[in-house]
């Protein structure tokens, strides 16, 4: 158990809707980072969040968003969704400063049908 | 710009020693990490290099080389659960984090047969 915890676990929807993923990050951890991985693209950065302001984006969509709330819980809001956002959504914290490892949340299953 | 590569595959037999090779390309060094992730589950941190040389954590050690690029994760006595893949990714810093988002490669699919 790596200390983050992301849900739901497992989300189906139809295209066209819009979904939210919530993320809470290891005690003491200022960053949060999305990750998207599908089977044709590996693991690929969406966004960060440092202290509740974002530090980087990556190749996001803009159908999708993201924030972090004062309690540094985040939430990744995807709209409009399409078949090809399937995928595996993970979350990852990390304490910003020192070795800064990024540790892992289990992963939200988005189905799109 | 940023580049990984890694072995798409590869098997070995139980007990055996394996080791699975990665070579990057990355503007500014800021070391190597490497993740193992079973099939549907989260990435699970296992190492992060950053000077050169080989450091061991137990069954798994990492290697580092930065004049060339070249790192290599090294599993020994091989056991039926290190099937997963091995994912090699660089950070890259930014305001606000000391070592900033992960670049990954492909990941190196590993099964052990018995």
């Amino acid at each position: 158990d790596s200390g983050v915890t992301q849900t739901p676990k497992h989300l189906i929807t139809a295209t066209g809707q819009r979904v939210t993923l919530r993320c809470s990050p290891r005690s003491g951890d200022l960053s949060v980072y999305w990750y998207q991985q599908s089977l044709d693209q590996g693991l690929q950065f969406l966004i960060q969040y440092y202290n509740g302001e974002e530090r980087a984006k990556g190749n996001i969509l803009e159908r999708f968003s993201a924030q972090q709330f004062p309690d540094l819980h985040s939430e990744l809001n995807l709209s409009s969704l399409e078949l090809g956002d399937s995928a595996l959504y993970f979350c990852a914290s990390s304490p910003g400063t020192g070795t800064d490892t990024q540790y892992f949340g289990p992963g939200t299953r988005l189905t799109v049908l | 710009g940023q580049n990984i590569d890694q072995p798409t595959e590869m098997t070995a037999t139980e007990g055996a020693i394996v080791q699975i090779n990665c070579t990057y390309q990355t503007s500014g060094f800021n070391g190597l990490f490497w993740y193992q992730q079973h099939a549907g589950e989260a990435p699970t941190f296992l190492s992060y290099n950053v000077l050169d040389g080989l450091e061991e954590k137990g069954r798994f050690s990492s290697f580092l080389s930065r004049s060339k690029g070249y790192s290599y994760l090294l599993l020994k006595e091989l056991q039926m659960k290190d099937s997963a893949s091995y994912l090699c990714a660089v950070p890259i810093p930014n305001r606000g984090s000391t070592l900033g988002r992960l670049y990954f490669g492909r990941g190196t699919q590993l099964t052990v047969w018995p």
